[in-house]
């Protein structure tokens, strides 16, 4: 089974509107940490946010918002007021098990129109 | 500030050669990862060190080795590259347990 889902494989939004990128993710490690990466066309793959499964609050970095719903065991992404700047690869991960292994979803593409 | 260098940006091998991907970190961390990025199929994990000497396989292991003989590096050995491992490799560590990976640059192989 898929350690984490992306379900969206490309998305478009307006600028300056909000956007949600979907992330489910499959654990059976009481102890987990969820996070956003974003890879721009140059290739590097920059952190955004981090969620740790005990974190009572949804975790929040400037117009990242992460929307934690541990039941369902999802993590999606939300951007707020979409830059063009914002254009670029989205990947969610999970860390878990003894060695903190990382794994990653396929990604989603986000293109931000003017 | 972190720093995960790989050793080629990009690199050329012919099918059959022995391949060595070097990374360095500048840091004293443990947790070293190697993956793979193909367009549709996101990072897959190849292999990971959680200390010197020692190695875990990943998800897609096969035609791949590791080796750590010191904190700060962490090879990835295509034995006998094939074409199918054309790709771009990204080398990553992470400083703790609740912190965030820090890649390398990228290295994007093809093999002919």
């Amino acid at each position: 089974a898929q350690k984490i889902t992306q379900t969206q494989p490309g998305m478009f939004v307006q600028e300056k509107e909000a956007v949600t990128l979907d992330c489910t993710y499959d654990t059976s490690d009481p102890s987990y940490g969820l996070f956003w990466y974003k890879q721009p066309s140059s290739g590097e793959m920059i952190f955004l946010i981090y969620q740790g499964s005990y974190d009572q609050q949804n975790a929040t970095e400037g117009r990242y918002s992460l929307n934690f719903q541990k039941a369902r065991k999802s993590a999606n992404l939300v951007i707020s007021a979409s830059q063009l700047g914002d254009s670029a690869m989205y990947f969610c991960a999970m860390r878990e098990g003894p060695g903190n292994q990382f794994y990653f979803g396929t990604g989603t593409s986000l293109t931000v129109i003017p | 500030d972190v720093k995960v260098t790989q050793s080629s940006r990009y690199l050329v091998k012919r099918t059959g050669e022995k391949v060595f991907l070097e990374c360095v970190q500048d840091m004293d961390h443990e947790n070293m990862f190697w993956y793979r990025q193909d367009p549709g199929l996101g990072l897959r994990l190849i292999y990971f060190s959680y200390d010197v000497k020692m190695k875990e396989k990943g998800d897609i292991p096969e035609g791949y080795s590791v080796s750590r003989e010191k904190k700060e590096r962490f090879s990835l050995i295509l034995e006998s590259a094939s074409t199918n491992q054309t790709s771009m490799y990204l080398c990553a560590i992470q400083l703790g347990r609740v912190t965030e990976a820090f890649f390398g640059q990228g290295t994007r192989l093809t093999v002919v």
